[in-house]
């Protein structure tokens, strides 16, 4: 099994909504990562988490929660959305933890929109 | 910091070799990625490089430079299938290892 697997693939809610994204890989990786990406940009980084410890936070803001229930897992928890974070939203797993370079395996993407 | 450049678009006739630059500068350097990206679908592995020299795989190759901070993609034979977004990721040395991508390059193939 080489694959990341996110649902739902699509996600709209409105500003007072919450919702949970959510992502599982089953490859026996240590890192998994979310990434935020508006269309005709790159991907930009939000969270990692290195052997289920959240390592990484770029100043997201709080609306945005993240939650590693296990080392397979990893879930974006929702609230209180503005528009301008509707967006894809990328998960993706690496087999080091932030001990070592590796290639980032993406899951399909939840597209979100917020009304 | 890091910075990483790429050209924003470029267009190819079906058929023909494009080569797609890649300049970087960031602290220390482990690896360099070449991801494809379709619109509105997951990057997708295409290429790594962590030593000097061209590797090749299939259409396919991926130069790199440490010392000019340089890589290159090549895409020869293309097919209208490749029209997609190339985006170029490196990983730092040093403390924790977070990719950095490139804006990436859209790549339009003509017939």
């Amino acid at each position: 099994d080489t694959e990341v697997t996110q649902t739902p693939k699509h996600l709209v809610m409105g500003m007072t909504n919450k919702k949970s994204l959510k992502c599982e890989q089953h490859m026996g990786h240590r890192a998994m990562y979310w990434y935020k990406q508006k269309a005709k940009k790159p991907p930009e980084l939000m969270f990692v988490y290195s052997y289920e410890k959240l390592s990484i936070n770029e100043s997201v803001p709080s609306r945005f929660s993240p939650e590693c229930p296990n080392s397979s897992l990893l879930n974006l928890h929702l609230h209180a959305l503005q528009p301008e974070d509707s967006a894809l939203y990328l998960c993706a797993s690496s087999q080091e933890g932030l001990a070592g370079a590796g290639e980032l395996f993406f899951g399909e993407g939840s597209r979100l929109t917020v009304l | 910091g890091q910075n990483i450049d790429q050209p924003t678009e470029m267009t190819a006739t079906e058929g023909a070799i494009v080569q797609i630059n890649c300049t970087y500068q960031t602290s220390g350097f482990n690896g360099l990625f070449w991801y494809q990206q379709h619109a509105g679908e997951a990057p997708t592995f295409l290429s790594y490089n962590v030593l000097d020299g061209l590797e090749e795989k299939g259409r396919f190759s991926s130069f790199l430079s440490r010392s000019k901070g340089y890589s290159y993609l090549l895409l020869k034979e293309l097919q209208m299938k490749d029209s997609a977004s190339y985006l170029c990721a490196v990983w730092p040395a040093g403390g924790s290892y977070i990719p950095t991508f490139g804006r990436g390059t859209s790549l339009i193939v003509h017939p």
